[in-house]
């Protein structure tokens, strides 16, 4: 059974801390991603990458960035987390395949403060 | 802007009603798919379909679309309470991958 796993459910941080937010499939899915989700604004792509070491920015990589040293594992770091990154975090996977078909994580629900 | 964008941002209907909502978009598309959220949950795939087909089926959905309008629509038949959820067109931009995601309809099933 497809499986992506996210590292927390509910998080939250203060002004300013560093936060990572981490996200495992175990279907060998080439391609992972991560958007963020706000009420009225729906997913909004933040990064992407199609392979090991690779990354490429999405709509919104301001304030963020990412780490795929693995194949299973792709990471989201904010770098200085501010209240306006306070949002519902979605890690997905697919295989390479034109239009492949998207696997979510459960999601993270991250509160700056 | 949005590549796509659902149409009605919600809908309210009695269990067994059918629901529909539609889906816009703006360029050209390999295929265009459809996710349902249960809420405060990820998103799960529900069907795709791809540029030249005109219609899907799958149990109790059915999805159409129509590239020179640049729409798709998902009907929901005999609709049950477990189907309240958003309802999430996605459609391809970058290498073909399903990048782009609209506001979603919110739909509630009444019991």
């Amino acid at each position: 059974d497809v499986k992506v796993t996210q590292s927390s459910r509910y998080l939250v941080k203060r002004t300013g801390e560093k936060v990572f937010l981490e996200c495992v499939q175990d279907m060998d899915h080439e391609n992972m991603f991560w958007y963020r989700q706000d009420p009225g604004l729906g997913l909004r792509l933040i990064y992407f990458s199609y392979d090991v070491k690779m990354k490429e920015k999405g709509d919104i990589p301001e304030g963020y960035s990412v780490s795929r040293e693995k194949k299973e594992r792709f990471s989201l770091i904010l770098e200085s987390a501010s209240t306006n990154q306070t949002s519902m975090y979605l890690c997905a996977s697919s295989f390479a395949q034109r239009g492949g078909t998207q696997y979510f994580g459960p999601g993270t629900r991250l509160l700056v403060l | 802007s949005q590549q796509g964008e659902e149409d009605p941002q919600a809908l309210s209907i009695q269990e067994g009603e059918n629901a529909t909502m539609n889906c816009s978009y703006k360029t050209s598309i390999n295929n265009l798919q459809w996710y349902r959220q249960n809420s405060g949950r990820g998103l799960v795939h529900l069907i795709l379909i791809r540029s030249n087909e005109r219609e899907k089926h799958s149990g109790r959905l059915r999805v159409t679309l129509d590239t020179s309008k640049k729409s798709s629509s998902l009907l929901i038949t005999a609709s049950r309470a477990a189907d309240t959820a958003s309802y999430f067109c996605a459609t391809g931009r970058y290498y073909g991958q399903n990048f782009v995601f609209g506001p979603g309809t919110r739909l509630s099933v009444l019991p």
